[in-house]
């Protein structure tokens, strides 16, 4: 069956960068995109972008312009997010998701990153 | 702030019918029938329980359905189980700048 796996825990100090990455299988890796979604501590999800793995092309959220890099490794089904300059109110689960015509289906584990000093 | 409008809680007892809804605007809900639903237990990931306003992946309850009416979606949960007891958000295509956005997430309490 289709799955995402993503890469465990991370503790990062302010400032520091944070690489998550997000294994498919079960799929033919470039015929659907993937889509990163955070969720901070007791909210809710937000969109940060998305990648099409069939040509790298991608697509940021206005909010992480500048601070995040989506890519693939094709040879390995792997998408990765990096999100740079962490602050402490980057302090949420990452999740990946494979992304159909409009809906996300299914999501990895989620990836805890926190940012403290 | 989130870019779509839910309640934040939404409550009914074991076999009842309940319904949330999910406001957004012409540049999303009302643009498109590219709106999503998702259940999230507490420490789960998110699982998609409707696609494309109203319709249900292979596995999920028929007691789940969707629908939309101008710049709002809804989701409705018929026959109440304690298993539906979770957070629920929306999801929806914005076109104009290639993204998609969420609700804020509304708890579901069976009483």
């Amino acid at each position: 069956q289709v799955q995402m796996v993503q890469s465990g825990v991370e503790v990062k100090e302010p400032g520091a960068s944070v690489k998550v990455s997000c294994k498919a299988s079960g799929y033919t890796f470039t015929e659907k995109g993937i889509t990163w979604v955070r969720q901070a501590p007791g909210q809710g999800l937000e969109c940060m972008g998305w990648i099409n793995p069939h040509n790298g092309n991608t697509k940021y959220a206005e909010k992480f312009q500048g601070r995040v890099t989506m890519t693939t490794d094709t040879s390995t089904s792997t998408a990765y997010m990096e999100l740079r300059s962490l602050r402490s109110d980057d302090t949420a689960v990452y999740y990946c998701a494979k992304e159909w015509a409009g809906w996300f289906d299914p999501w990895g584990q989620g990836t805890l990153v926190t940012v403290s000093s | 702030q989130s870019a779509l409008t839910q309640p934040a809680s939404v409550s009914g007892s074991p076999g009842q019918s309940i319904t949330i809804s999910c406001t957004g605007s012409t540049s999303d809900v009302g643009s498109n029938n590219y709106v999503s639903w998702y259940q999230q237990h507490p420490g789960k990931s998110p699982k998609l329980v409707i696609y494309d306003v109203s319709n249900r992946p292979s596995g999920v309850s028929d007691r789940f359905s969707g629908s939309k009416s101008a710049n709002t979606a809804s989701l409705t949960i018929s026959g109440l189980q304690t298993e539906d007891e979770a957070d629920y958000y929306c999801s929806s295509y914005r076109p104009s700048t290639i993204s998609w956005v969420f609700g804020g997430g509304t708890k579901v309490t069976v009483l």
